[in-house]
Parts: structure tokens; sequence; C-alpha cells
């Protein structure tokens, strides 16, 4: 089985200060990680996966995560916010037998200005 | 060029009414699911198809839940009998169905609401 969590409901951070929103997963073999972010009343768009090599990746809109496979982590960060980030963001793992990814239950992204 | 899209992008029905939503994924994405997601709940899956697989059904809540895809594109998710519990969006994703690092591409989105 895998599982995936983000333990935040919701992470507050002020314009231009780095931001980190935290994903830990379960699986039993090798995981596959993804970030998606959704906008108001929009469906989710891709922002970066990790597959194999490189722990840390780079992704859309400068985001980056890093995965670490012995704290079973991959939190996305940006070293600074723009208000136009405010968005809900869900991790996703998929491993083993499985083609369909598990999501956790997002995070509500809030930048102020 | 075209993303997922999704119609209607709102649905209003009366309880015991039946809905159709439709999905049409991106052209040459084999696989294809739907996704219900709740107020604080996240994503919950719903149904897979790939190919000419046989979808794998394991998260459709009941048996009032279907949904089939023509000719390895349009999909439909049916509900029956609709409930005010149904209420939710339905995403619908499409992906190119070559293995566990596909990336999703998302619909919109259809609202439901069940009164």
């Amino acid at each position: 089985a895998q599982s995936v969590a983000q333990p935040e409901d919701q992470v507050n951070v002020a314009e231009g200060n780095p931001l980190t929103v935290k994903c830990t997963y379960s699986v039993s073999g090798n995981p596959y990680l993804f970030w998606y972010v959704q906008y108001p009343n929009r469906g989710l768009q891709f922002l970066l996966k990790y597959i194999t090599g490189d722990n840390l990746v780079k992704g859309s809109y400068g985001f980056e995560a890093e995965f670490n496979k012995s704290q079973t982590s991959f939190h996305l960060k940006k070293p600074s916010a723009l208000v136009s980030d405010s968005a809900l963001y869900f991790c996703a793992v998929a491993s083993g037998g499985s083609y369909i990814p598990t999501f956790g239950r997002g995070t509500s992204l809030i930048v102020h200005p | 060029g075209a993303g997922v899209s999704q119609s209607p992008s709102n649905k209003v029905t009366e309880k015991g009414k039946d809905v159709e939503l439709r999905c049409d994924p991106i052209s040459g994405h084999t696989a294809l699911y739907w996704y219900r997601q709740s107020l604080g709940q996240g994503l919950e899956f719903l149904i897979y198809f790939q190919g000419n697989s046989a979808p794998d059904k394991s998260g459709l809540p009941s048996d009032r839940f279907s949904a089939e895809r023509t000719g390895g594109s349009v999909s439909t998710l049916t509900i029956q009998r609709t409930q005010q519990e149904d209420s939710a969006v339905y995403l619908c994703a499409s992906s190119l169905g070559r293995g566990l690092a596909d990336t999703q591409y998302f619909g919109p989105g259809t609202r439901l609401t069940v009164l």
C-alpha cells in the first residue's frame, strides 16, 4: 500500500520570504513523487516530479523539491514567495504495481503582501 | 495544444436524478482517471482506464457510480439516483499511459450540486 501525508492544512508566508510545503510518503518500493498546484476554480497543474537521480528537482514557477529517502519526505520549496503563489498544493506518490497515484489532502498556501 | 476538457462546468440536480459528466482527454493519451474532490478531503480516486484493458473500478464508492470510455477517448461518468453526499467537484485527468512516472493532465472539473 502507498500513502502520502501533508501535515499542514495551511501555510502562511510573507511575500519575499522562503516557503516550504511539507510532504511525507510511505511506499513498499521505489517512489515516484509529484507536486501539483490548484488555483481557484481550476484543475490541478503539474509542478515537478521525482523519478530517480538527483535528489533536488526543479520545476515550474521557481519551485523545487528535495527527495529525502531516509526521512521519506519530498518537501516543496521556493526561495522567495509571491502573492500569486497562493493556491492549493497537492503531493502525490506512485509506486509498485499501482498505476494510480495517491494524493495528499492538500495544503493551502497563503502568501501575504 | 488542447488540454483536457470537461462538461458541464457546473451541474445542479435534484436528489434522485441521474447525471452524466463528460471528459475529453488529450489526444493520444491512453490513460484516463476520474477523481472526486470534496471540500477538505483532497482527491479521491474513482476509476482508471488504460487503453483497451479492463478499467480499475476500485475507487467507485457505490454501484450508483459507473463510467465508460468509448473508442479509447471520451469518457462519461454516470451517477444514478444522486444523493446530497455526491455533491463535489469531479476531476478528470489523462496521461500518456507509459508508467508510474506519468504526469497527469487535469481538466477544470465539473462542480456537482445535489439539492
